[in-house]
């Protein structure tokens, strides 16, 4: 158990939909990451923020968005969603936005868009 | 462009050694991760690299070599339970960088 909680675990929706993922951090981790996981793909980095602020986007679709709330929890919303956009969801944390060298993944939420 | 480029598949024995290259195009760099995945898991972190050399973790060893801009994943003993993902990852610019992952596949 990596300590970073990711809800729901799966989400089954239709196209056109929106859908929000949540994550919550280790305790003590001010950075948060989301990943994007398609069959058979690597990870593609989406979006990181650090105690609330975003400090990097990937190739980030503009119907995504992301925040950070102040207890530090992050969520991910994605909207007028496609069948390509079926896909696990990871989050992970990290202590500071430095420590890039070791990230603590959560558990995914597997999104699939019928 | 930043590119990470590594063997898409590695089969090996129980038991034997196997080796996971990662060769690097990327502007700035600070060090190699190595995480591994299990099927329908979690990435989960191995080992990090921010000088030349290598880096032993049990049976897990990580070198870097900066001025090849290459890596490697050294798996000894192999057990049945290595059978998963490898990702080598490139922290940059308040992002990381994963290349696409080596699936090993280990025979009994």
């Amino acid at each position: 158990d990596s300590g970073v909680t990711q809800t729901p675990k799966h989400l089954i929706t239709a196209t056109g939909q929106r859908v929000t993922l949540r994550c919550s951090p280790r305790s003590g981790d001010l950075s948060v990451y989301w990943y994007q996981q398609s069959l058979d793909q690597g990870l593609q980095f989406l979006i990181h923020y650090y105690n609330g602020e975003e400090r990097a986007k990937g190739n980030i679709l503009e119907r995504f968005s992301a925040q950070q709330f102040p207890d530090l929890h992050s969520e991910l919303n994605l909207s007028s969603l496609e069948l390509g956009d079926s896909a696990l969801y990871f989050c992970a944390s990290s202590v500071d936005r430095r420590h890039l060298d070791e990230q603590f993944f959560g558990p995914g939420t597997r999104l699939t868009v019928l | 462009g930043q590119s990470l480029e590594q063997p898409s598949e590695v089969t090996a024995v129980e038991g034997a050694i196997v080796q996971i290259n990662c060769t690097y195009q990327t502007s700035g760099f600070y060090g190699l991760s190595w995480y591994q995945q299990h099927d329908g898991g979690a990435p989960t972190f191995l080992s990090y690299n921010a000088l030349d050399g290598l880096e032993e973790t049990g049976r897990f060893s990580s070198f870097l070599s900066r001025s090849d801009s290459y890596g490697y994943l050294l798996l000894q003993e192999l057990q049945m339970k290595d059978s998963a993902s490898y990702f080598c990852a490139v922290p940059q610019d308040d992002k990381i960088i994963f290349g696409k992952g080596t699936r090993l596949h280990i025979l009994p």
